[in-house]
């Protein structure tokens, strides 16, 4: 069973339209979850860092961490072609090593 | 605003020669991260570095690899005998670390496009 598990998409969506990306995984010892945008062969960026369960929100982003679920969720409202990216979760419970997802890539229509 | 920095931005090497990424880290982090990305796949860690030594690698990070923290600043990583197989991004990354919950994140350089012939 793969660490983390995220559905790689393409998802495309109108100019707008309100975003949901997730992230499945198996550690119930995870505990720090992040989620990172990537354009084409660039490094990722940190976008949103969440501890254990609960609710996050920055803008136009909210992460949500349901422990119970082994799941995770960034939300994306009104969403723009800018925001075209392929989304990376990452996960870990310690300093050492964290775990990423295989990425969902996002086209955002204008 | 703090960055993270990688050189070069990419590397062309023949096959069986050594290559030497280069990485300067945020300057007030203390963790450390190379990870790899071949192209069209995921993100996969490769190993952690804290205070001089490796903190954790993975079964990617075999005796072929080497990291190296060679001065206050810079961060290396070292192939010793390049194969195809190694062709990739490799991204440097770094964090704060310490007792408040925002110093696990995690911060990437732009990545180095290593390219072995």
């Amino acid at each position: 069973q793969k660490e983390v598990e995220q559905d790689p998409g393409p998802l495309s969506v109108p100019e707008g339209a309100i975003v949901s990306l997730n992230c499945t995984y198996s550690n119930s010892a995870f505990q720090y979850f992040m989620w990172y945008r990537q354009y084409s062969r660039k490094g990722p960026e940190l976008l949103m860092y969440t501890y254990s369960s609960g609710n996050k929100e920055d803008g136009r982003f909210t992460a949500q961490v349901d422990k119970s679920s082994k799941y995770i969720s960034l939300f994306i409202r009104d969403s723009q072609p800018s925001d075209s990216a392929t989304y990376l979760c990452a996960m870990g419970d310690n300093f050492n090593k964290f775990y990423f997802g295989s990425g969902t890539k996002l086209n955002v229509k204008p | 605003e703090p960055e993270v920095t990688q050189t070069p931005s990419h590397q062309v090497t023949q096959m069986g020669q050594e290559v030497i990424l280069r990485c300067v880290p945020i300057s007030n982090h203390l963790y450390f991260y190379w990870y790899r990305q071949i192209l069209g796949q995921k993100v996969e860690f490769l190993v952690s570095f804290y205070n001089n030594e490796i903190s954790e690698k993975s079964e990617i990070f075999d005796d072929q690899f080497s990291v190296e923290r060679p001065d206050g600043s810079n961060f290396t990583l070292k192939i010793r005998s390049t194969k195809l197989e190694d062709s990739a991004m490799y991204f440097c990354a770094s964090s704060e670390y310490g007792p408040r919950i925002d110093a696990y994140e995690q911060y990437f350089g732009p990545g180095t496009r290593l390219t072995v012939t």
